[in-house]
């Protein structure tokens, strides 16, 4: 059971649209459509933001959205805003009730 | 609102046992089919999934460290908790307490940071 594949880090300016990949294997991301995203600001615990590839919780805006090719999950951020600057985090099911995250991404809002 | 949260102690010395115990408030552990779960993340690092368990009391636990962990719910208390023996520094982390209606979590506490140092 191996870390899912995030990059370090990804930066955009106010208005833009970003997206984070989130790249597994055939036995996790590319297997189950379960994969979910979090967002985490510095001291705080995570918020999930995204959760069966694409379903939003309810509260979160609708400038979050989830999808997956394949093996690599992805979450977009439309308009992007100040306070979307933090850590993102994938995590998916990967079988024998087994759960694996992600190493996280950085946004930096330029 | 259901709320969450950790205690226990913040230093131990190695080879000692990890004991957490997380707290649910505005709900119960054993309604809504939640799987109750413990996170943890390493300094400047990201979440490792632990284990968690099911209302019914089953539990499932990261392969890496199932050996050391045992997770217990106590439906009475409306708490569950996790045990980690022959801890070493790395395992100095957050631990974070989560619940979810399957695998995501909707629920979190705010985190306890665990140091393992002599």
């Amino acid at each position: 059971q191996s870390a899912l594949t995030q990059p370090a880090s990804v930066s955009g300016s106010p208005g833009q649209s970003i997206t984070f990949s989130c790249t597994g294997t055939s036995s996790d991301v590319g297997n189950y459509n379960l994969v979910s995203w979090y967002q985490q600001h510095p001291g705080k615990a995570p918020k999930l933001l995204i959760y069966e590839v694409s379903k939003r919780p309810s509260g979160v805006s609708n400038r979050f959205s989830g999808s997956k090719s394949g093996n690599t999950a992805s979450l977009t951020i439309s308009g992007l805003q100040a306070e979307d600057e933090a850590d993102y985090y994938c995590s998916s099911y990967a079988g024998s009730i087994t759960l694996v995250f992600g190493g996280g991404t950085k946004l930096t809002v330029l | 609102q259901v709320q969450l949260q950790e205690s226990g102690p913040g230093l131990l010395q190695p080879s000692q046992t990890l004991s957490l115990t997380c707290s649910v408030s505005g709900g119960s552990v054993s309604g809504g089919g939640y799987y109750w779960t413990w996170i943890r993340q390493h300094p400047g690092k990201g979440l490792e999934w632990i284990g968690y368990i099911y209302y019914s009391g089953s539990t499932f636990y990261n392969p890496s460290l199932k050996s050391r962990v045992t997770i217990s719910i106590d439906p009475s208390k409306d708490q569950f908790s996790l045990e980690m023996s022959s801890l070493t520094a790395a395992d100095t982390a957050v631990y974070y307490c989560a619940g979810g209606p399957a695998y995501y979590f909707d629920y979190w506490g705010q985190g306890t940071l665990v140091t393992v140092s002599s």
